[in-house]
């Protein structure tokens, strides 16, 4: 079956340490985005990408760093820049075309910093 | 920027009651709504959409949801609600020429007593 998986879908970090999600999809999508999602506050968008070795920031990028060398992989680092980076992070895509612009989610990977 | 605005935070009903679930966006151009829901423990996932045309669009599980352009709005309904109808609902909103990238509300927690 077609999807994301996003990997793990638990991580724990120390302070100062950079992290890596991973997000892969298996649908063909030309786009792909990343998600912050906060108890309370929806969710609020990190970065994204149109199209293969192309991304955009999104509302709250600092801290993170993303790269999209592949269509279908299109992984989150986050960096020790980012202040509070305890949070469910999830990754979506979509084919692009204007007619079909809902998202399909993964699963989602918590990330707690101890 | 965009900002999306649902108004409850957290609604309670027993079963067979009416639903409706506000959310209102402040883009003033072409915009693509949609709504996702999220049942415990599972992934996000598209309940309905609109795109353009019939301003009544409906979604799987009997709900749907009306775009009222001139009041901003994109609520959604369900005329008698199931306890499996228990879940976390967002509402979302791409600018027409923003392609792909949505902007979410805050989520409205529904529980449905059984």
């Amino acid at each position: 079956d077609g999807g994301i998986t996003q990997s793990p879908k638990y991580l724990f970090r120390k302070e100062g340490q950079n992290v890596t999600l991973s997000c892969e999809q298996n649908l063909n999508h030309d786009a792909m985005y990343w998600y912050r999602q906060d108890p309370g506050q929806g969710l609020r968008l990190i970065y994204y990408s149109q199209i293969v070795n192309d991304f955009q920031k999104g509302d709250i990028a600092e801290g993170y760093s993303v790269s999209r060398e592949k269509k279908e992989s299109f992984p989150l680092t986050v960096t020790s820049a980012q202040k509070n980076p305890t949070a469910f992070y999830l990754c979506a895509s979509s084919s692009g075309r204007i007619v079909d612009y809902g998202y399909t989610f993964g699963s989602g990977t918590r990330l707690t910093v101890v | 920027a965009q900002s999306v605005s649902q108004h409850n935070h957290h609604v309670i009903l027993s079963e067979a009651a009416s639903l409706e679930l506000g959310c209102n966006y402040s883009y003033g151009g072409t915009v693509n709504l949609f709504w996702y829901v999220q049942y415990p423990g599972q992934h996000l996932q598209l309940l309905l959409k609109y795109f353009s045309g019939d301003p009544l669009v409906k979604g799987i599980k009997g709900f749907e949801a009306e775009f009222i352009k001139s009041k901003f709005s994109f609520n959604l309904r369900k005329p008698s609600v199931q306890w499996s109808d228990t879940a976390e609902y967002f509402c979302a909103v791409n600018e027409g020429t923003n392609a792909g990238k949505s902007t979410f509300g805050d989520g409205t927690t529904l529980t449905v007593k059984p």
